[in-house]
């Protein structure tokens, strides 16, 4: 089936660490987007990309990093730098250039 | 800065009832227009998009934009149970990124 995965849906992580969250597509779309959500709160974009080895900070860039080496991964580092990285954080692409998204099933991280 | 406004909610409706949901944005220039559901700790799925002036229907769900008055709404006809979630809207301007309202929470009471 097309869509997009991310991994892992759950991590724990002791201050101080940086983590990886793998977010893979199958659907052939050139952008692909990673956003945070807080509880209660709205979507806020970190980073987006629109063609394999290009990307651009997004509202809250800060403390975060992603790499996009192939079409269809776009994975995104929480880095120690990062002052509150719990949160849900939802990966997503986009076909054209009209921005409709499709969002893998999110990544929940919770810093110990 | 972009902003997009949604009504603060919590909404609750009776199940049968119209639900209706409002979004203000900011940038005159947004071009795309679109209302997401989402479900507790699920990620959000697109329910509806409208990019130009007027009404749109999908079934039981009608998605309106006034472009001068910079306002889209999202009304659900006949609300069910299973309509209970947040609903976000979200604003795409021409560098095809979205922005996102905080979402109203709606709960439809059997």
């Amino acid at each position: 089936d097309g869509g997009i995965t991310q991994s892992p849906k759950y991590l724990f992580r002791k201050e101080g660490q940086n983590v990886t969250l793998s977010c893979e597509q199958n659907l052939n779309h050139d952008a692909m987007y990673w956003y945070r959500q807080d509880p209660g709160q709205g979507l806020r974009l970190i980073y987006y990309s629109q063609i394999v080895n290009d990307f651009q900070k997004g509202d809250i860039a800060e403390g975060y990093s992603v790499s996009r080496e192939k079409k269809e991964s776009f994975p995104l580092t929480v880095t120690s730098a990062q002052k509150n990285p719990t949160a849900f954080y939802l990966c997503a692409s986009s076909p054209d250039s009209t921005g409709e998204l499709f969002f893998g099933e999110g990544s929940r991280l919770t810093v110990l | 800065q972009k902003e997009v406004e949604q009504n603060s909610g919590p909404l609750s409706v009776p199940e049968g009832a119209i639900a209706s949901l409002n979004c203000t944005y900011s940038d005159r220039v947004s071009q795309s227009f679109f209302w997401y559901r989402q479900y507790s700790g699920k990620s959000p799925e697109l329910i509806m998009s409208i990019y130009s002036n007027g009404d749109k229907e999908d079934g039981r769900f009608t998605a309106q934009l006034n472009k001068a008055s910079q306002y889209v709404s999202l009304l659900i006809r006949d609300s069910q149970p299973s309509d209970s979630a947040t609903y976000l809207c979200a604003v795409s301007g021409s560098a095809r990124q979205l922005t996102f309202g905080s979402g109203t929470q709606l709960t439809v009471l059997p």
